[in-house]
């Protein structure tokens, strides 16, 4: 399979704990981005990397939010101190080009409780 | 602020209709326009996309209708079948100055039913 790929699929943690996702792109793909989805809403736009750099976050990624891409391939996503709001599907997506589509993994699903 | 809406919420249709899910949009800066299809407990899969300078495109059983003038753009689904089931998601960005987030409406849950 060549698609986007995500681990783990499903996580539950207690609140205050740290939790770290993975994203695995489309290879050649240079553009990575995170999304979180909540039930019954689109996708809000997290954060998103040319390589390694880390060009845009958005508001939504409070000071508890990281992400990294080191050598521009996969990418991590860490949430310290979970609370019961960080309760959500995080999606990532990549993209070969700017202008281009963004195609989806299947998200991880995170349950704080 | 919400700056892509969407509507219906919810759409059931019968096999073999036409189910049309609109959106508008207030960022005269976007210029790119694509729609997922979602099923549950997957990610968003890409559908068809258009740009403003067209104002329909068509793949395969899916067609984009674009206004510019309106700010508005539309899905809609030719021959519809109980596996289009799903919800359906617009999104748009403004791809200029390498821009390239995508600002999601809040879906449309269609339900086809045999």
């Amino acid at each position: 399979d060549t698609g986007v790929s995500q681990d783990p699929r499903h996580k539950i943690t207690k609140r205050g704990q740290n939790v770290t996702f993975r994203c695995d792109p489309i290879s050649e793909h240079n553009r990575l981005y995170w999304y979180r989805q909540t039930l019954g809403q689109g996708p809000e736009f997290l954060t998103y990397f040319q390589n390694e750099a880390q060009l845009e976050k958005s508001r939504l990624l409070s000071d508890r939010f990281s992400a990294e891409r080191p050598k521009g391939s996969f990418s991590t996503l860490e949430i310290q101190r979970t609370e019961q709001g960080d309760s959500a599907m995080y999606l990532c997506a990549s993209s070969p080009k700017v202008e281009g589509e963004q195609y989806f993994g299947p998200g991880t699903r995170l349950t704080v409780t | 602020q919400q700056q892509v809406k969407q509507s219906p919420q919810s759409l059931i249709v019968q096999k073999g209709g036409i189910p049309i899910i609109n959106c508008a949009y207030e960022n005269t800066a976007f210029d790119y326009f694509p729609w997922y299809q979602q099923f549950p407990g997957k990610g968003p899969a890409l559908l068809i996309a258009i740009r403003p300078d067209v104002s329909e495109k068509k793949e395969g059983r899916f067609t984009i209708s674009f206004n510019k003038s309106a700010k508005q753009f539309s899905l809609h689904i030719m021959d519809s079948q109980p596996g289009d089931s799903a919800t359906y998601f617009c999104a748009a960005n403004d791809t200029n100055f390498g821009n390239e987030k995508l600002t999601f409406g809040t879906g449309t849950r269609l339900t086809i039913i045999p």
